[in-house]
């Protein structure tokens, strides 16, 4: 079956130190990898996604991931975590191009607390 | 670019009523919409996927008769919440994706309680 494993359910990191955010997926082939953030009261806003090519990707505010096929993994990285990132983190996944169900797959997220 | 908008934010409505959700694409235009619902400290859910002119395709064990969506034109979505009842508080969340494109953008969300 399809599915998303976020397996950090809570994570607290210190303002300056290094993040990582584990994803593995189980999928049939490579899909479409995607990492969203939710901050309180505001929406889901897309951080990075992968498609193909170069296996590490940035995005936005100064976070990259990088997609490893041998582990089915496509974690989410950031050097230096500022306390603004504290927030909801998504991964997710959609079917490559071809497929009949487009819809994304969803993580059950990993909840960043930054302390000062 | 890729602004999604929802309306409201917040509603209260009282147990037997509706409400209608409202989800818009500010800046493109949005072949798909997805309507998701979202429990406190959960995942989305999604409940239905609607392209623009058809009718929606609901998941599993969502009632289709009481969570109405309309995709009437390519840059607004309608949710509406029938019959409301107090399990049907929740955070409501819509998406959209732009043709030929693989990532949603998503609004903000709409708070549900029914009372």
């Amino acid at each position: 079956a399809q599915s998303v494993t976020q397996p950090d359910i809570h994570i607290t990191v210190s303002e300056g130190a290094s993040l990582e955010l584990r994803c593995n997926y189980s999928y049939g082939a490579t899909p479409y990898l995607f990492w969203y953030v939710q901050s309180p009261g505001q929406g889901l806003q897309l951080l990075l996604k992968y498609f193909s090519g170069d296996t590490l990707v940035q995005g936005i505010k100064g976070f990259e991931a990088e997609f490893k096929r041998s582990q089915s993994s496509f974690n989410l990285r950031k050097p230096s975590v500022h306390w603004s990132d504290a927030a909801e983190y998504f991964c997710a996944v959609a079917p490559p191009p071809g497929g009949n169900n487009r819809k994304l797959i969803w993580g059950l997220g990993t909840s960043l607390a930054v302390n000062p | 670019g890729a602004v999604v908008s929802q309306h409201p934010s917040w509603v209260i409505c009282k147990s037997g009523t509706s409400v209608k959700i409202e989800c818009r694409s500010l800046d493109f235009q949005a072949t798909t919409m997805f309507w998701y619902r979202q429990f406190p400290k959960q995942s989305l859910m999604l409940m239905a996927t609607s392209n623009e002119g058809s009718k929606a395709t609901y998941e599993q064990g969502v009632e289709k008769d009481k969570f109405l969506i309309n995709h009437a034109s390519l840059t607004l979505s309608t949710l509406t919440v029938t019959s409301a009842h107090p399990e049907d508080s929740s955070f409501y969340i819509c998406s959209a994706r732009k043709a030929g494109a693989h990532e949603q953008y998503f609004g903000p969300g709409t708070r549900l309680t029914v009372t």
